[in-house]
């Protein structure tokens, strides 16, 4: 079945340090790939997404490539900042048929930035 | 911009108690799905529905049982509750036309069982 792969955390950074957090998945087709971040006591909130190989998605100065030889999709941001301080998650979206795209989550990666 | 609306935002109920969360989708998705999602763990997905029937169907105990409405909202009722019920339970919604997976979510029901 399909599945997902994240990098352990927790992960503390200072501020305006570079952050990558991993993610590698497997899906028997072509999947969907997604960041979501999810902040103290909310919901969770798509930060970026990529349809098909070598996409790039973005948002918020955050960034992953779709990968399909590596079969990855790492998110990378050049400087984060306090209010980063969240859980990603990675997650795909491997669609079966129509009207049938639940996601698979990574186990998350909660991230701290400290001034 | 609507978002997706989920109800109670908090409950808290006795064990072998009943429960029902409410979850109304973004105007004009036509796919709801469930997931629980655990302390620390990563969100879970139950069951979900689109256009008013069952499409697919995770790890949800036979406890628990959901439908969608002609008004496309989407009940879940969890029946016999047991400790390790408490959880987040989240609502999200898409539309499936658009073919990209992605979800929509909403910010939870917060169940705490006693």
């Amino acid at each position: 079945g399909d599945s997902v792969t994240q990098m352990e955390g927790p992960v503390t950074l200072s501020e305006e340090a570079f952050l990558t957090i991993n993610c590698t998945y497997t899906a028997t087709g072509y999947p969907s790939l997604f960041w979501y971040v999810q902040y103290p006591g909310e919901g969770l909130q798509l930060l970026l997404k990529a349809t098909k190989a070598d996409d790039k998605g973005s948002n918020k100065g955050f960034e992953a490539t779709y990968r399909k030889e590596t079969t990855s999709f790492h998110l990378e941001k050049g400087s984060v900042q306090v209010s980063d301080s969240a859980v990603y998650f990675c997650a795909l979206s491997d669609r079966v048929n129509f009207g049938n795209e639940k996601l698979t989550f990574g186990t998350g990666t909660r991230l701290t930035i400290i001034p | 911009a609507a978002g997706v609306i989920q109800s109670p935002r908090h409950l808290i109920k006795e064990k072998r108690e009943t429960a029902t969360l409410k979850c109304y989708p973004i105007p004009r998705h036509d796919t709801v799905y469930w997931y629980q999602q655990g302390p620390g763990q990563d969100p879970q997905f139950l069951i979900s529905f689109y256009e008013k029937m069952q499409s697919d169907k995770g790890s949800i105990p036979d406890r628990f049982s959901a439908q969608q409405f002609s008004d496309y909202h989407s009940e879940l009722n969890m029946s016999s509750l047991e400790l390790g019920d408490s959880a987040l339970y989240f609502c999200a919604s898409s539309l499936s036309v658009q073919g990209l997976g992605e979800l929509f979510f909403g910010e939870g029901s917060r169940l705490t069982v006693l």
